[in-house]
C-alpha cells in the first residue's frame, strides 16, 4: 500500500498567513492526488483533484502543486473559515490511501 | 443536490455482524462507482471498500478483506456494507462515499460525503 505522510501534523497560523502543508507519497503517485478539508463534525469536503485542479466551488487562495511523491498544499492568505483539518489522498492505486492530517488551528 | 443516508451502525460485541445501508437521491445512482471510508474517534480517515457500477468489480483495503462485504441495489439507489467478524479495531464512523464522473477504474477521489453511521466493537 502506498503511504501518505503528511507534514506538519499540526501548525499554528494566524489570520492572513500564508500556509502550506506537504504531503509525501512512499512511491510515485504520478498526479493522482487529491486535497480535502475537514471541519470538527463535519464531513471532508474536495478541495484540490489530480494535484493541482481546484474542485468548482473552492476559493482561489487554495492552490495545490507537485507530482511522483511529493506534493503540496497552500493557502495563499488564511482565512477564518479555513481552520480545519487538511487530508491528501492518493487515487493511482489500490488501497486508495489518505495522509494522516494536518491540522491548521488559531495562533 | 446529491444526498447519501446511511444507517445500521450501533453497538456490537467483538466477533458479532452488522449491515450498513445507504440510501442515494439526487443523482444518478447506477452511474458511479461508490465507497465506503471510515473514521475511528479522533483519528484519520481510512478507505473501506468500493464497488463498480455495476457491481462487477469490488475493491477493498487488507484490513477488512475476507469480513467486509460492500454491495449495492441500484434498483433501490442503495449501497450496502456487510461487516462479519468484527474487531475493536473497526469501530468508527462509517461514511458512504460517492465518485466524482470520469474514474473509470474505480480509482477516485470522492465528491460527495454522507454524515455517517457509528459503529462501536465493544464488549
Amino acid at each position: 500500500a502506498i503511504q501518505l505522510t503528511q507534514s506538519p501534523s499540526s501548525l499554528s497560523a494566524s489570520e492572513g498567513d500564508r500556509v502550506t502543508v506537504t504531503c509525501r507519497a512512499s512511491q510515485g503517485v504520478s498526479s493522482d492526488l487529491a486535497w480535502y478539508q475537514q471541519k470538527p463534525g463535519k464531513v471532508p469536503k474536495l478541495l484540490i483533484y489530480r494535484a493541482s485542479s481546484l474542485e468548482s466551488g473552492v476559493p482561489s487562495r487554495f492552490s495545490g502543486s507537485g507530482s511522483g511523491t511529493d506534493f503540496t498544499l497552500t493557502i495563499s492568505s488564511l482565512q477564518p473559515e479555513d481552520f480545519a483539518t487538511y487530508y491528501c489522498q492518493q487515487f493511482n492505486s489500490y488501497p486508495l490511501t489518505f495522509g494522516g492530517g494536518t491540522k491548521v488551528e488559531i495562533k | 443536490e446529491v444526498q447519501l443516508v446511511e444507517s445500521g451502525g450501533g453497538l456490537v460485541q467483538p466477533g458479532g455482524s452488522l449491515r450498513l445501508s445507504c440510501e442515494a437521491t439526487g443523482f444518478t445512482f447506477s452511474n458511479y462507482w461508490m465507497s465506503w471510508v471510515r473514521q475511528a474517534p479522533g483519528k484519520g480517515l481510512e478507505w473501506v471498500a468500493n464497488i463498480k457500477q455495476d457491481g462487477g468489480e469490488k475493491y477493498d483495503v487488507d484490513s477488512v478483506r475476507g469480513r467486509f462485504t460492500i454491495s449495492r441495489d441500484n434498483a433501490k439507489n442503495s449501497l450496502y456494507l456487510q461487516m462479519n467478524g468484527l474487531r475493536a479495531e473497526d469501530t468508527a464512523v462509517y461514511h458512504c462515499v460517492k465518485a466524482p464522473p470520469d474514474y473509470g477504474t474505480g480509482r477516485s477521489t470522492f465528491d460527495y460525503w454522507g454524515q455517517g453511521t457509528l459503529v462501536t466493537v465493544s464488549s
